[in-house]
Order: C-alpha cells, then structure tokens, then sequence
C-alpha cells in the first residue's frame, strides 16, 4: 500500500533555511507527481507546489517563488521540500500529498504524508 | 490565478440535519474539483473528486455537485463523526488552490 513518511520536526531561526523530506514506497515513484501543501496554525490548507519526480520539473505557487525549491532523488524514492528566509509566518505544518498521476485530471490527492511541524522562533 | 470561495466558514447543524457547503470558482475549472474532510489534528482525507464521484470508502450520506464555477458537497444526514473542516481544491490547471474551508459542529 502507499506510505508517504516525512522527517521530522524542526525548529529553526528566523532567516534560516529549513528542508523537508517525504520518502515514498507502495507504488512506482516517478509515475505520480507529489505536491507540498502546508497549514499554519488554526489555517486552512495551502498549495505551494509540485514536482514530477520523473522529470524534476516544478510548478511553484507565485508566493513562494524564489524561496522555495522542491526535489526528488529517484534511487531513494524520496521528495524534499526547501524553504528559505524563512519568517515566524512560516510556522506551519508541511505536508506531502501524491497526486493521483502525471497527467491532466490527476492532481488531486488521496494520499498524505504525516506532516511535518516547522516552527520559526528566535 | 483563479480564486476558490468557500461559504459559510463556519456551520452548526443538528444530527441528523441535512448540510450543504458551497464552493465557487472565479473561472470555469469544467469538474475539476475535489472535497477533503480534515478532522482536528489529522491528515486531510479526500472525499469526492471530480466534483461527484465518491472516493472509496466514504459514507454514502455524502454527496458532491457542480460545474464550471459553482458546486456543492452535500451530507445527507449529519452525524457525530462528522465534525470537521472540510475544503474544496480545484485541480485542472496550477495552482492548485484550495478554498478557505468550512468547519462544521454539532448543534
């Protein structure tokens, strides 16, 4: 079955860089795209984009462009979420969600990762 | 980008009672659009995608509508484990955006 499991918590220091891995298995890694969605505290879910694992190709939402970088390494079957500058409004449970193929029509989600809290405090 | 609304924000229902959530597009996404329930403190569950189609395992008592701009995630009959936010996502072209959600409580 599909398993999607991210690192662990962190907490980092206004200015720091923090990066968040999502390490798949249960299906054939590069067939599905993953997106990163995060949810600050008492918020609602926010896109921040996708990565076709196959290719590396990303689609960033605009507001995050430029501080955010979204990767995957195929021979660990694993996606990584960098987010830099990062600001107290940056404190926020990421999450990584699967789309459910590669193609038009597919990227909605029905697999999650657990969810990783980043929490941005001096 | 296209924006997604969802109305109300925040309902109270009684048992049993029929609950309607609406979600609406500023531009036509055809029926590209999926429902999450997420329960306090986990993971968002998908509900029903594209716009009607139930995702496995979900009760029956929920239901989904719409096109184009303007559609609907109906439960029949509200029960207990339904208590939840719930958001829509429009999923035909990035950005993916999700709608502001919908938290519903037990009247």
């Amino acid at each position: 079955q599909v398993h999607l499991v991210q690192s662990g918590a962190e907490v980092k220091k206004p200015g720091a860089s923090v990066k968040v891995s999502c390490k798949a298995s249960g299906y054939t890694f590069t067939r599905y795209y993953m997106h990163w969605v995060r949810q600050a505290p008492g918020q609602g879910l926010e896109w921040m984009g996708i990565i076709n694992p196959r290719a590396g190709s990303t689609t960033y939402a605009q507001k995050f462009q430029g501080r955010v970088t979204m990767t995957q390494d195929t021979s660990t079957s694993t996606v990584y979420m960098e987010l830099s500058s990062l600001t107290s409004e940056d404190t926020a449970v990421y999450y990584c969600a699967r789309s459910e193929g590669s193609g038009a029509g597919t990227y909605f989600s029905a697999y999650w990762g657990q969810g990783t809290l980043v929490t941005v405090s001096s | 980008d296209i924006q997604m609304t969802q109305s109300p924000s925040s309902l109270s229902a009684s048992v049993g009672d029929r609950v309607t959530i609406s979600c609406r597009a500023s531009q036509g996404i055809s029926i590209f659009l999926a429902w999450y329930q997420q329960k306090p403190g986990k993971v968002p569950n998908l509900l029903i995608y594209p716009a009607s189609t139930l995702q496995s395992g979900v009760p029956s008592r929920f239901s989904g509508s719409g096109s184009g701009t303007d559609f609907t995630l109906t439960i029949s009959s509200l029960q207990p484990e339904d208590v939840a936010t719930y958001y829509c996502q429009k999923y035909n072209s990035a950005p993916f955006t999700f709608g502001g959600g919908t938290k519903v409580e037990i009247k």
